[in-house]
């Protein structure tokens, strides 16, 4: 079945590092990829999306390239601040559900 | 309200007791899913509903489990018999349309979720 597999956190880096959580995937057809964010205390919210390969989402400073070749979905972003601390999660569309990756956890000090 | 509204925000309940969570999506949106989030481990599809469609079951753990959704709109989650295990936190979701043309995504917004605690 479909899958998503996110690279295991906490990622620690200093304010104004540059940021790189990988995510590849699993599926059939063409999905649409997204990345998630869950800040402490809040709900989950969309931060990008992609629905076709070679599409690059962005929002906030972060960036990512649907990429059908490697299957891979990279969050990047080229300086964060401590605001970025959160949980971001991967996910891809399966019909009309979402398959998620497990989290990956970033912590910026300042 | 604006966004996907949950109740309770929080929920202690014994071990053996039924519990029910209540969802109210977005005004308009036809498709309302559950997930469950457990500690450490990613979000976990439960169910989908998709107007007046036969809802999708498929992610649902047990038949202790079970959901509706009245008049299109508000939906219950409920967890009859709880056991330790079932605690997680449980997400809402809705959107305007559930079904992908062509690999089109459909953006999906959650609730905050509700927390839930089998003691």
């Amino acid at each position: 079945g479909n899958s998503v597999t996110q690279m295991e956190g906490p990622v620690t880096l200093s304010e104004e590092a540059f940021l790189t959580i990988n995510c590849t995937y699993t599926a059939t057809g063409y999905p649409s990829l997204f990345w998630y964010v869950q800040y402490p205390g809040e709900g989950l919210q969309l931060l990008l999306k992609a629905t076709k390969a070679d599409d690059k989402g962005s929002n906030k400073g972060f960036e990512a390239t649907y990429r059908k070749e490697t299957t891979s979905f990279h969050l990047e972003k080229g300086s964060v601040q401590v605001s970025d601390s959160a949980v971001y999660f991967c996910a891809l569309s399966e019909g009309p559900k979402l398959i998620f990756g497990t989290g990956t956890r970033l912590q910026v000090f300042p | 309200g604006a966004g996907v509204s949950q109740s309770p925000s929080n929920k202690v309940t014994e071990k053996g007791k039924d519990v029910e969570l209540r969802c109210d999506p977005i005004s308009g949106h036809t498709a309302l899913y559950w997930y469950r989030q457990s500690l450490g481990q990613g979000l976990e599809f439960l169910i989908y509903f998709q107007g007046n469609s036969a809802p999708d079951k498929s992610g649902l753990p047990s038949d202790r489990f079970s959901a509706e959704r009245t008049g299109g709109s508000v939906s219950t989650l409920t967890i009859q018999r709880t056991q330790q295990e079932d605690s997680a936190v449980y997400l809402c979701a809705s959107s305007t349309r559930g079904g992908h043309s062509t690999g089109f995504g459909n953006t999906i917004y959650f609730g905050e979720g509700s927390w839930l605690t089998v003691v």
